[in-house]
């Protein structure tokens, strides 16, 4: 196993265009999580998943986003009529609910709204 | 709500000086006190995890502390390869799945 995956690693958009990104966790786990971060601050916690179920989506979230992951396996977050403030890197990571591990998190997607 | 502050924000330091990084939280019961790494462009990478007050984890030169209320990151003897920004992340015990980070202390090391 190659690690997480995050496809594409940069995308730039224009306002109000929608975009998708996929990630790839590691196979033997069963949790997914996306993270976004800006310039200087922490990783925000966006929503996560135990195999297929969306356990969780952070207040903060608005309509405009959306994740997925079907059959317990990748998961894609879109977001719908971008705007500048969604500019951020969008991680996402994986972990196992065996014990209190740490994440896994993939290189992350780049977004540029302009 | 969980909150992780750290400090401080940025910390530079010369080759061989060491010091330490401090993280701060408040939690609803902990179940787990994460430490990462991150480099810049990419995402952070996992380093510790601290279960309970008076718990300590090492990894060649960095050594993890916890107390009840903070924890620390001691970097003994700092090469510049130690340059990053090390984040902190709790997890409750009743919302096992979501970790709350901090901003992270970004760390320079000059030759």
């Amino acid at each position: 196993d190659t690690g997480v995956s995050q496809d594409p690693r940069h995308k730039i958009t224009k306002r109000g265009q929608n975009v998708t990104f996929r990630c790839d966790p590691i196979s033997e786990h069963n949790r997914l999580y996306w993270y976004r971060q800006t310039l200087g601050q922490g990783p925000e916690f966006l929503t996560y998943f135990q195999n297929e179920a969306q356990l969780e989506k952070s207040r903060l979230l608005s309509d405009r986003f959306s994740a997925e992951r079907p059959k317990g396996s990748f998961s894609t977050l879109e977001i719908q009529r971008t705007e500048q403030g969604d500019s951020a890197m969008y991680l996402c990571a994986s972990s196992s609910t065996s014990d209190v591990a740490g994440y896994t998190f993939g290189s992350g997607t780049r977004l540029t709204v302009v | 709500e969980d909150q992780v502050t750290q400090s401080p924000e940025a910390l530079r330091l010369q080759e061989g000086e060491s010091s330490s990084l401090n993280c701060s939280y408040t939690v609803s019961g902990l179940r787990g006190l994460f430490w990462y790494r991150q480099d810049p462009g990419k995402g952070p990478e996992f380093l510790f995890t601290l279960y309970s007050a008076g718990e300590e984890k090492e990894k060649e030169r960095l050594k993890a502390t916890l107390t009840k209320k903070e924890s620390f990151l001691h970097i003994t003897a700092p090469k510049p390869e130690d340059s990053a920004t090390y984040l902190c992340a709790v997890q409750a015990r009743t919302n096992a799945g979501k970790s709350t980070f901090g901003d992270g202390t970004t760390l320079t090391v000059k030759p």
